[in-house]
């Protein structure tokens, strides 16, 4: 059974970097696409990127700028930068399986991690 | 972006009875050399990630009771629960992903009447 497991601070200032790793297993890393997603409280779902374990990446347009995934699969593991983060970015952030062949859809998700902007 | 809207926001239902929940796209989702459309639904329940429920508008994920259905094509979507559960009660989610950045409804609360 394919699991991910989402790891970081829950609690990051404002204008500094958020960083957060899922762990995957069950599953290679190779061979799949892997996004995250973040979800604001009581708020809807925001696709923020994907990265393939070759390093191929797609990014949010409204986040590109402040956003960097990477991928290590000597650990199998990916994970998430987003830089000088504000109050807007306090969110349930997911990660998932999918985005992209033979996964389009999000299949397999994390069970979340809440980060909260604050000082 | 391709913005994806819900109808109804919230819907209540009685046990046993059928829920529909819609879906538009604002451009064609539709992949035409697979003749698939890249539109998936979610289920959302408090505390817990969305679950995929359907995939490609109509294709059921595997273990998903078969009382849930996807339809329609281009730039309409339905999902059917034809005969409500207790254990229905969530909010759910369609998504598009025949383009980046892939994008959500805003989502529809399901409740028991």
């Amino acid at each position: 059974q394919v699991q991910l497991q989402e790891s970081g601070p829950g609690l990051v200032k404002p204008s500094e970097t958020l960083s957060l790793t899922c762990s995957v297993s069950g599953d290679s890393i190779s061979g799949h696409y892997w996004s995250w997603i973040r979800q604001p409280p009581g708020k809807g779902l925001e696709w923020i990127a994907y990265i393939y374990y070759t390093g191929n990446t797609n990014y949010n347009p409204s986040l590109k700028s402040r956003v960097t995934i990477s991928v290590d699969t000597s650990k199998n593991q990916f994970s998430l930068k987003v830089t000088s983060v504000t109050a807007a970015d306090t969110a349930v952030y997911y990660c998932a399986r999918g985005g992209n062949y033979p996964s389009w859809h999000f299949d397999y998700w994390g069970r979340g991690t809440l980060v909260t902007v604050s000082s | 972006d391709i913005v994806m809207t819900q109808s109804p926001d919230s819907l209540a239902v009685s046990l046993g009875e059928r829920a529909t929940i819609n879906c538009k796209s604002s451009q064609s989702v539709l992949y035409r050399s697979k003749n698939k459309n890249c539109l998936a639904w979610y289920q959302q329940k408090p505390g817990q990630p969305p679950k995929l429920l359907i995939y490609w508008a109509s294709t059921r994920e595997s273990g998903v009771p078969d009382r849930f259905s996807g339809s329609g094509s281009g730039t309409d979507f339905t999902l059917t629960i034809s005969s409500l559960q207790a254990e229905d009660v969530a909010v759910y989610y369609c998504q598009q992903y025949y383009s980046t950045p892939y994008t959500f409804g805003q989502g529809t609360k399901l409740e028991i009447k």
